[in-house]
C-alpha cells in the first residue's frame, strides 16, 4: 500500500512558466513533508521542506503547499528553468523516536522544462 | 569533496554471491541510513545507524542482508547470496545530530545481479 502517491509520472513545462507538482498521502501520522529532486546518476538533493504545523514555506523560486484536510501537497517552481529538469521526489515522516530518517518516498515525478 | 561517499559506484555480482557496499558520511555527521531504489520506483528506506548501533533496521529483508557501521571506518551494506531480484540502485545518506530531517544523499551503488 502507497502511503505517498506522486501520480503523475512526467510533467512537462516551458521556461519562465510555473511548473507544479503534486503529491497526495494517506497515513495522518504524517508530521513532516520534503521534497528531493535527482539528476540522473546521482543522489536525491534535498530542496524544501514543511511542518504539519505550517501550509506554505518557500525559498526563493521554490514553495511548497500543504493542505492538512486534503492529505495533498504541491511544490511550486516559478519561474521554471531548464535547469530544473529533473526527477522530483516527495517524502514524508512520522517524528516519534528521533527516527526522522526513516522517509516514505514517492515514486518520483519527471519535470521536464523546455527552453 | 565533503559529501556522502558510495563505493562502488557499480556492483556486477552472479547469482549466490555476496554483495558489499560502502558508505562514508559526511564529515560530522553521525547517522548513517540506507535506502534502496528498484526500476520505476520511489527510494525504500531499509536501516538506519548510529556509530556501533543498529536504531531502525524496520525495513530491511529478514533474510541475506546486513548492515553496519563501526567505530572506525565506512558503514557497510552486505547481501548475502544475491538474487536477481536485488538488483537496484542502493541509497547511503546520512546526516548530523539533533538535525535527522535533512538527509543529504550518495550518489548510489547500481548493484546489477546476472
Amino acid at each position: 500500500d502507497q502511503q505517498v502517491k506522486q501520480n503523475s509520472p512526467s510533467l512537462s513545462v516551458q521556461e519562465g512558466r510555473i511548473s507544479i507538482l503534486n503529491c497526495d498521502y494517506t497515513n495522518s501520522m504524517f508530521d513532516y513533508f520534503l521534497w528531493y529532486k535527482k539528476y540522473p546518476a546521482e543522489g536525491p538533493t534535498f530542496l524544501i521542506s514543511i511542518s504539519s504545523i505550517k501550509d506554505k514555506n518557500e525559498d526563493g523560486r521554490f514553495t511548497v503547499f500543504l493542505n492538512k484536510s486534503a492529505k495533498h501537497l504541491s511544490l511550486h517552481i516559478v519561474p521554471s528553468q531548464p535547469g530544473d529538469s529533473a526527477v522530483y521526489f516527495c517524502a514524508a515522516s512520522v517524528n516519534y523516536g528521533g527516527s526522522q530518517g526513516n522517509l516514505i518516498f514517492g515514486k518520483g515525478t519527471k519535470l521536464s522544462v523546455k527552453p | 569533496n565533503a559529501g556522502v561517499m558510495q563505493n562502488p559506484r557499480h556492483l556486477v555480482r552472479r547469482r549466490g554471491q555476496e554483495a558489499r557496499l560502502r558508505c562514508s558520511p559526511m564529515k560530522g555527521h553521525s547517522h548513517v541510513y540506507w535506502y534502496r531504489q528498484l526500476p520505476e520506483e520511489g527510494l525504500k528506506f531499509m536501516v538506519y545507524l548510529q556509530k556501533e548501533n543498529i536504531i531502525d533496521e524496520s525495513g530491511m529483508p529478514k533474510e541475506r542482508f546486513s548492515a553496519e557501521f563501526p567505530k572506525e571506518g565506512p558503514s557497510i551494506l552486505r547481501i548475502q547470496q544475491v538474487v536477481r531480484g536485488d538488483s537496484a540502485a542502493y541509497f547511503c545518506a546520512s546526516s548530523p545530530r539533533g538535525q535527522e530531517e535533512k538527509l543529504f544523499f550518495g550518489s548510489g551503488t547500481q548493484l546489477s545481479v546476472l
